[in-house]
């Protein structure tokens, strides 16, 4: 059965610090897909990045990055200086052919960015 | 990326009254949708998945009689929740799935029922 653990359930950084969000997952499929969600209060969900299982590589998009580790499961995200508009709960998400390609979110972690 | 609508935004009802949530898939076709729920503080759980054409699968402990989806075009898929009570308030998310792989959610519709 697939798993997604979010263990940090709140973090509160203050503006400018990085942050790290961790995730680690579980899955039986050698082919699948994580994904990362930012949650605004007014909880409409924010696509922010999709990696299928066959591509390692560690993205950068602007203040963000992931670190993808197939080795530790894990699919951490940073944000980098961060900002108050960066607050929200940020989900991450594994999808497979075993979930019918269904999205399988963790718990979520809010962050809280202050100023 | 591809926009998903839903409809309406927010409803509120009275308790033992219906209401029928739209999802829609604006520019693409989906032949599955996956619809979602998520209580306050909450992740978001599956609670089924439609297919065009046939019949939806639902997740354990989700009541098919309660929660009917049909699925009737590529770009269409509906939820109902029957005789609604106060503990299905919810927030209720749709998702389209494209031919190649990806999913796009809805904005969502935050069900209160009274």
């Amino acid at each position: 059965a697939q798993k997604v653990t979010q263990a940090q359930t709140e973090i509160s950084v203050v503006e400018k610090e990085d942050v790290t969000l961790d995730c680690v997952y579980e899955t039986r499929d050698t082919t699948y897909y994580l994904f990362w969600y930012k949650q605004p209060p007014s909880g409409e969900l924010v696509f922010l990045i999709r990696r299928n299982s066959f591509d390692e590589q560690n993205e950068i998009s602007g203040r963000y990055s992931w670190n993808f580790q197939k080795s530790t499961s894990s699919f951490n995200f940073t944000i980098t200086a961060s900002q108050v508009v960066d607050s929200a709960v940020y989900f991450c998400a594994l999808s497979d052919r075993d979930s019918g390609y269904a999205l399988n979110f963790g718990k979520g972690t809010s962050l809280l960015v202050t100023p | 990326g591809a926009v998903v609508s839903q409809h309406p935004s927010r409803v509120i009802c009275k308790s033992g009254t219906s209401v029928k949530i739209e999802c829609r898939s604006l520019d693409f076709q989906a032949t599955t949708m996956f619809w979602y729920r998520q209580f306050p503080k909450q992740s978001l759980m599956l609670m089924a998945t439609s297919n065009e054409g046939s019949k939806a699968t639902y997740e354990q402990g989700v009541e098919k009689d309660k929660f009917l989806i049909n699925h009737a075009s590529l770009t269409l898929s509906t939820l109902t929740v029957t005789s609604a009570h106060p503990e299905d308030s919810s927030f209720y998310i749709c998702s389209a799935r494209t031919g190649m792989n990806e999913q796009f959610f809805g904005p969502g519709t935050r069900l209160t029922v009274l």
